[in-house]
């Protein structure tokens, strides 16, 4: 079965200061990844996925995921965070074209001034 | 990236009540579409998986008789909540597969979602 893991449920950072979100995930095959960003009330916005490739994979609003097989990790990274970046950070895993993802427990982001 | 929308955005029913949500793909054809639910402050749940033209694919612990999915066409599918009782007072997310072909990648768009609170 396909799990994943965000061991941190809230994390605070500075505006300006650097973000790293934890992923870690199970799966029996070749993952897919994928990293969405849900602000309040609203629905999931994809910030990056990997499929193949780089390891290292660029997003959106500045936002990079580094994919380590052996470490079963995928975790999220931005150098500086803007107070718009406050938001729920979901990672997600899932399979083969058509396969269902299978959702984090998320990390909320609070951004101080 | 292609578009989902998902409507309406809050609903209010009241208890033994039946309550319709749409999702649509505007700009491509979805063979496959997902609902999810969502509790406060929680991750999301997938209740079943929706496929075009045949009957849809719940999840363990999910009822199909109250969750009834209908993905009559390649660019809609409805979730209707039947009998709605408080307890199904939740977020629900609906996403649609954009299918790049044999071989190729793909990658789930998510609709806004449903705020549904039954009194």
């Amino acid at each position: 079965a396909q799990s994943v893991t965000q061991p941190d449920i809230h994390i605070t950072v500075s505006e300006g200061a650097s973000l790293e979100l934890r992923c870690n995930y199970s799966y029996g095959a070749t993952p897919y990844l994928f990293w969405y960003v849900q602000s309040p009330g609203q629905g999931l916005q994809l910030l990056l996925k990997y499929f193949s490739g780089d390891t290292l994979v660029q997003g959106i609003k500045g936002f990079e995921a580094e994919f380590k097989r052996s470490q079963s990790s995928f975790n999220l990274r931005k150098p500086s965070v803007h107070w718009s970046d406050a938001a729920e950070y979901f990672c997600a895993v899932g399979g083969a074209a058509g396969n269902k993802l299978t959702f984090g427990g998320g990390t909320r982001v609070l951004v101080k001034p | 990236g292609a578009v989902v929308s998902q409507h309406p955005s809050r609903v209010i029913c009241k208890s033994g009540t039946s309550v319709k949500i749409e999702c649509r793909s505007l700009d491509f054809q979805a063979t496959t579409m997902f609902w999810y639910r969502q509790f406060p402050k929680q991750s999301l749940m997938l209740m079943a998986t929706s496929n075009e033209g045949s009957k849809a694919t719940y999840e363990q612990g999910v009822e199909k008789d109250k969750f009834l999915i209908n993905h009559a066409s390649l660019t809609l599918s409805t979730l209707t909540v039947t009998s709605a009782h408080p307890e199904d007072s939740s977020f629900y997310i609906c996403s649609a597969r954009v299918w790049a072909g044999a071989g190729g990648n793909t990658e789930a768009f998510f609709g806004q979602g449903t705020r549904l609170t039954v009194v």
